[in-house]
């Protein structure tokens, strides 16, 4: 069985401050995807960012970067300079499954970020 | 490129009612994946939608299906409504495995059960 857990329900900053949402999943498979999701107070999720499980690169893409350990089972994201846009709940997902299989995708229950100006 | 659609937006309905929700995915894209989502349990998946066959199917009773058509668009169905399936209902498509490439979300259909 699959299981995401995102222990934080809400984070509140304030503007330009850093914050890291932590990720931990649990999987028997040995290929599997992470996913990070933003659903913004408009409602409609976002994709932010998919990685497999045999790439274990960190990734960085302006304010936002991923950090994935596969020891810890964790695949953390962390927003520099946190701006109120990013206010938002961000979802942590995974899938598993051999390649070309049908998994279906488990989320976290999200952590609520509020970034106050 | 259009994105994912829904219709309807907003939905009443009372116990013991059935309902048909509608979803158009992006046009190319072959997988539709429907969630529901509530307070209390986050994100929960219902099922997957691949070339009109049913890839997989969530811890949901039997009152909650679905199909989808030729040109991809999907519907589901919810017969005999209770009380605890009001929700918002998200459909997402995807190129292919909705397992292993991105999701592209639509805004929703919020279902209340009166």
């Amino acid at each position: 069985a699959q299981k995401v857990t995102q222990a934080q329900t809400e984070i509140s900053v304030v503007e330009k401050e850093d914050v890291t949402l932590d990720c931990v999943y649990e999987t028997r498979d040995t290929t599997y995807y992470l996913f990070w999701y933003k659903q913004p107070p408009s409602g409609e999720l976002v994709f932010l960012i998919r990685r497999n499980s045999f790439d274990e690169q960190n990734e960085i893409s302006g304010r936002y970067s991923w950090n994935f350990q596969k020891s810890t089972s964790s695949f953390n994201f962390t927003i520099t300079a946190s701006q109120v846009v990013d206010s938002a709940v961000y979802f942590c997902a995974l899938s598993g499954g051999v390649s070309g299989g049908y998994q279906k995708v488990t989320f976290g229950t999200g952590t609520k970020l509020q970034v106050i100006p | 490129k259009a994105g994912v659609t829904q219709t309807p937006r907003y939905l009443i309905k009372t116990r013991g009612q059935q309902v048909t929700l509608s979803c158009s995915p992006i046009s190319g894209h072959r997988s539709v994946s429907w969630y529901q989502q509530t307070p209390g349990q986050g994100l929960q998946f219902l099922f997957e939608y691949f070339s009109e066959t049913q890839r997989n199917k969530g811890n949901f009773p039997g009152r909650f299906s679905g199909r989808q058509f030729s040109n991809s668009r999907s519907e589901m169905n919810v017969s005999t409504l209770e009380l605890g399936d009001s929700a918002l209902y998200l459909c997402a498509s995807s190129l292919a495995a909705s397992g292993i490439y991105e999701q592209f979300f639509g805004p929703g259909t919020r279902l209340t059960v009166l």
